[in-house]
This record gives C-alpha cells, structure tokens and sequence, in this order.
C-alpha cells in the first residue's frame, strides 16, 4: 500500500522568507499521482497541485513552486517570499494507478509571523 | 463548481448513542470518501465507495459503516459512538478518471462524550 511521510510537523517562520515543505512517499506503483492540499484555519481542505509519476517537470505558480524527484521519492513544496496568509496546514497525498483512494501524509502546519 | 456539502459543523453526541454523519455532492461523482482528522495523523481513510451500493473499508473501518443509496450522498455511521470516535471527519468526491483531485467538504467536528 502507498505511503506518505512528511516529517516536519511544524515549522515557523517571519514573513517574506522561504520556506519548504517536505513529502517523502512510498508505493509499488509505476504510475501513481502526487498531490499537495491546504487546509487553512477555516477547515476545508483546498488543492493545489496534482502530479502524475511520468511528468518530473518542476511547476512554478506564483510564489509557489514544487519539486518533484523520482529518484529520491520526493515532492516537496516552497513557498517563496512567505506571507501571514499561508499560514496553514498542508497535507501531501498520493493515489495509485489502480484506484482513486488517497493517502495523505500526516500534515505540516506552518505558521507565518508579521 | 464542485459542492461537497456535510450535514453539520459540529456535532456532540453521547457514549452509545447512533451517529449518523451525511455527505451530499452535487456533480455526479462516481466516487466519495471519508476520512477523519487528527492531530499528528493527518487524513485517515475509514471507508469509500466507488458507486452507489458499492463500498470499500479503507485503513481504519472499524466501529464504522456506510451507506451509498443513491450517487450523490455517502452517509458515515457510528452505530454506538464512544468516546475514541471524538474527531473531525472530512468527506471528499471525485469524479472522472484517475489520477483526479478530492474535492472536500467542510468537515464535521465530532465530539462524543
């Protein structure tokens, strides 16, 4: 079965710094899809990215960007130039090819002080 | 836009007592999920179904069952709540192939005294 780790519980930094996010996963599959959800102070969970296993291409939205290396089992995700309003929890996940179920890692909150 | 809607926000309920949590989506979804949150844990699978009358347990069912009647609702049930049940339980739909993003409802925070 499929695994996600993201070791860092929590990290806090001061606004406008970088910060990155780690996601260490595990799976049997060839094909697989790697995703990195929010969850902001309100609850609901917000996706924002989606990978699939054959794309390794590095994706860049803004201030955010992701990394994704097959080699190392890695996706992880930096915030550039942080802001109060990233503050929140964000959770990466991972479906394999053969269903639509997910497995979430255990979450990192991250907390943006003015 | 997709809606995942949850019955309640919170909810508080005694030791034994049956608990019902319901999850309407509104764009014909195939699939729907629930899972609950903890802190430390993150999102843990209880149970999901594919189609309607068709279930599947996920990483922790027990103490748990589900009803899928019709496509757009998935019900969560407690049939005797205790105390390790106190969580916030999230619902999710997906629609489409694989590979497609969860879309989630707002969560119920449960608390079970």
């Amino acid at each position: 079965a499929q695994k996600v780790t993201q070791a860092q519980t929590e990290i806090s930094v001061v606004e406008k710094e970088d910060v990155t996010l780690d996601c260490v996963y595990e799976t049997r599959d060839t094909t697989y899809y790697l995703f990195w959800y929010k969850q902001p102070p309100s609850g609901e969970l917000v996706f924002l990215i989606r990978r699939n296993s054959f794309d390794e291409q590095n994706e860049i939205s803004g201030r955010y960007s992701w990394n994704f290396q097959k080699s190392t089992s890695s996706f992880n995700f930096t915030i550039t130039a942080s802001q109060v309003v990233d503050s929140a929890v964000y959770f990466c996940a991972l479906s394999e090819s053969n269903n639509n179920d997910m497995r979430f890692g255990a979450g990192t909150r991250l907390t943006v002080k003015p | 836009d997709v809606k995942v809607t949850q019955s309640s926000r919170y909810l508080v309920k005694r030791t034994g007592e049956k608990v019902f949590l319901e999850c309407v989506q509104d764009m014909d979804h195939e699939n729907m999920f629930w899972y609950r949150q903890d802190p430390g844990l993150g999102l843990r699978l209880i149970y999901f179904s594919y189609d309607v009358k068709m279930k599947e347990k996920g990483d922790i069912p027990e103490g748990y069952s589900v009803s899928r009647e019709k496509k757009e609702r998935f019900s969560l049930i407690l049939e005797s709540a205790s105390t390790n049940q106190t969580s916030m339980y999230l619902c999710a739909s997906i629609g489409g192939g694989l590979g497609n993003e969860q879309f989630f409802g707002p969560g119920t925070r449960l608390t079970v005294l």
